[in-house]
């Protein structure tokens, strides 16, 4: 079975320092990962997905297929990077996305 | 405004009694979702439709049902037999099962069981 891991519930850093948050996966077949955002009194939304392979709001993340592995990076922290991040899996032939427990991200001034 | 409205926002229950959350998009989704989120755990899927009429559990189903009779609404009903059904449960939709993993979230509802 499916499964996304994010070690880190919370995790703060200064304004400016990098930053990264961390995700791991356990899936048999090929991946479909995705970073999803949820800042606050906003609803969640799509961060980025691995396969567009794009940079949003100046974050970035790279799939590790030999380390299972799907971090989501930014060089330096805004303080309206502040929120919670949820990284998620597409699998499945009905192609449904399987959650992480999300990891609150602070950025301190 | 296109996008996906759930209702009602907060929902007070005593033990024993169903309450029906409603959902619904003006998106022309084809597939919806539901999801519920507790602190620590991320959010889980309850139940799914990927097309009018079908629908299908998800990872914990037990205690919900659901029904798809309008392509616009994805109504969830929680049930007695829920164990626990106090949580913050999100809508969301997608133009076709999947989508390139972009799912539309509604505002959620939390539920309050007294």
């Amino acid at each position: 079975a499916q499964r996304v891991t994010q070690p880190e519930k919370l995790l703060s850093v200064f304004k400016g320092a990098p930053v990264e948050l961390k995700c791991n996966y356990s899936y048999s077949g090929s991946p479909e990962l995705f970073w999803y955002v949820q800042y606050s009194r906003q609803r969640l939304q799509l961060l980025l997905r691995h396969i567009s392979r794009e940079s949003i709001k100046g974050f970035t993340a790279d799939l590790n297929k030999g380390e299972t592995s799907f971090h989501l990076k930014k060089p330096f922290a805004q303080e309206e990077d502040s929120a919670m991040y949820y990284c998620a899996l597409l699998s499945g032939s009905a192609r449904q996305l399987t959650f992480g427990s999300g990891t609150q991200l602070t950025v301190l001034p | 405004d296109g996008g996906i409205t759930q209702s009602p926002k907060y929902l007070f229950r005593k033990e024993g009694q169903n309450v029906t959350l409603s959902c619904e998009q003006n998106l022309n989704h084809d597939a919806m979702y539901w999801y519920r989120q507790d602190p620590g755990q991320g959010l889980r899927l309850i139940y799914y439709s990927q097309i009018v009429n079908d629908f299908q559990k998800g990872d914990i189903a037990e205690g919900y049902s659901v029904s798809r009779e309008k392509k616009e609404s994805f109504p969830l009903t929680v049930t007695s037999a829920q164990k626990n059904p106090t949580a913050f449960y999100l809508c969301a939709s997608s133009s076709s099962p999947g989508s390139r993993g972009e799912l539309f979230f509604g505002e959620g509802s939390r539920l309050t069981v007294l």
